[in-house]
């Protein structure tokens, strides 16, 4: 069975660091491309970052463009972000997600974590 | 950045409607396109990827149609776990971005 479970949330003043964990288990973690989301309290999803399967390219939101940056550790199926000069507004349920090549070009995030909670505040 | 709107933002349905939500991007993104199921509290659950094809284990009452800029979701007979928010997700290009959302309740 394909699981995700995301780690590292919490209470963070704002311009602290915070790291999140996603560890994969039930397929083969290297062979996929990896992405972060988020959801800020009552608004809308936002796609945050991915990674390709060996870590050599990486794509972000310009939201957190240099202040995020998206990690992989195939030998331990794990995705990380690790997340600096945290603002309120990054104050969000963060969420990694597997991104499924069907062929033909056709892909989809097709399994998600449960969500890590991460909030921002003084 | 590629915009994506929805309409309508909130529906009122009984169970057995037909329901339909439609996704419009502000540029062409072919058949880049998936629906996506959110509950409270819950992560997003894919329906429909590659803006037609039904994802594995979802029921055949949800079914997805369009291509290019026009997007429908439908919900040929509304069924009670289907009052949710329904989102639309264009992974045609960089940075992949969600319609804001239908809300589809219990009228």
């Amino acid at each position: 069975e394909v699981q995700l479970v995301e780690s590292g949330g919490g209470l963070v003043q704002p311009g602290g660091s915070l790291r999140l964990s996603c560890a994969a288990s039930g397929f083969t973690f290297s062979t996929y491309w990896m992405n972060w989301f988020r959801q800020a309290p009552g608004k809308g999803l936002e796609w945050l970052a991915n990674i390709r399967q060996d870590g050599s390219e990486k794509f972000y939101v310009d939201s957190v463009k240099g202040r995020f940056t998206i990690s992989r550790d195939n030998a331990k199926n794990s995705l990380y972000l690790q997340m600096n000069s945290l603002r309120a507004e990054d104050t969000a349920v963060y969420y990694c997600a597997r991104r499924y090549f069907y062929g033909s070009g056709s892909y989809s995030f097709d399994y998600w974590g449960q969500g890590a909670q991460v909030t921002v505040s003084s | 950045a590629i915009q994506m709107t929805q309409s309508p933002s909130s529906l009122s349905a009984s169970v057995g409607d037909r329901v339909t939500i439609t996704c419009r991007a502000s540029q062409d993104i072919r058949n880049d396109l998936g629906w996506y199921q959110q509950k409270p509290g819950k992560a997003p659950k894919l329906l429909i990827y590659y803006a037609s094809r039904l994802q594995a284990g979802v029921p055949s009452r949800f079914s997805g149609s369009g291509s290019g800029t026009d997007f429908t979701l439908t919900i040929s007979s509304l069924q009670p776990e289907d009052f949710a928010i329904y989102l639309c997700l264009q992974d045609h290009s960089y940075p992949f971005t969600f319609g804001p959302g239908t809300k589809v309740d219990f009228k």
